[in-house]
């Protein structure tokens, strides 16, 4: 059974739309995350939450919003889709904080045309 | 800044022979550093983690080399195998509690049978 779940696995999206990537985490971990990757970057931290409470965040965009509605729950909102938005997103949670082991969640493979 | 070098970014090996992966850091607070693989299609999986109180760390073929004066450290594959053939990722964290992992740019690790 997979212990992160992110939905959907595929998105879609027209320039200037809006959407929500979906991440729950079942490992009982207190802290969650989200990254992109695309070619241009490979692995690119975004957002750092723990307890629910942002704790660093790397994008200077507004235009992404991590939402936790539970512990084990957190979104991102994409508002304002552009095509350089087209990357894989990955969840990703550990039982603490950025020094323990995070386990990645399958992604979700956005593209904006 | 915040930046993890790692290089080479592209490493072809014969099978059975080792392959050696590198990456320095700027944070000397930073004090957990681990290595992930990602196949084709898939998430990044954890492989090895090594942590500032220790200079070595061994699981089967793999061995971390830690370099906290010079801030570097190292991904060694030893008897490599097909199988090994992937991308592989340095971490480290950054940020005024290390609260943000920061990637490395990858290496494309090609193992010729």
């Amino acid at each position: 059974d997979p212990k992160i779940i992110q939905k959907p696995k595929y998105l879609v999206a027209v320039t200037g739309s809006e959407k929500i990537l979906i991440c729950e985490q079942y490992l009982g971990h207190n802290a969650m995350y989200w990254y992109r990757q695309s070619a241009k970057k490979p692995l690119e931290f975004m957002f750092s939450y723990s307890y629910q409470k942002l704790m660093d965040n790397q994008t200077a965009s507004s235009r992404f919003q991590p939402q936790s509605s539970k512990k084990n729950h957190l979104d991102l909102q994409i508002t304002a889709l552009k095509p350089d938005d087209s990357a894989t997103y990955f969840c990703a949670s550990s039982q603490m904080g950025v020094q323990d082991t995070q386990y990645f969640g399958p992604g979700t493979r956005l593209l904006v045309l | 800044g915040e930046q993890v070098e790692q290089l080479p970014s592209i490493l072809r090996v014969q099978e059975g022979s080792s392959a050696s992966i590198n990456c320095s850091y700027e944070d000397s607070a930073s004090n957990y550093f681990p290595w992930y693989k990602q196949e084709p299609g898939e998430n990044p999986k954890l492989i090895i983690d090594i942590r500032s109180n220790m200079e070595r760390k061994q699981i089967q073929e793999l061995i971390v080399l830690l370099d906290k004066k010079a801030k570097r450290f190292s991904l060694h594959i030893t008897d490599t195998q097909p199988g090994d053939s992937a991308m592989y990722f340095c971490a480290a964290p950054y940020g005024s509690s290390g609260n943000k992992l920061i990637f490395g740019i990858g290496t494309l690790l090609s193992v010729k049978p």
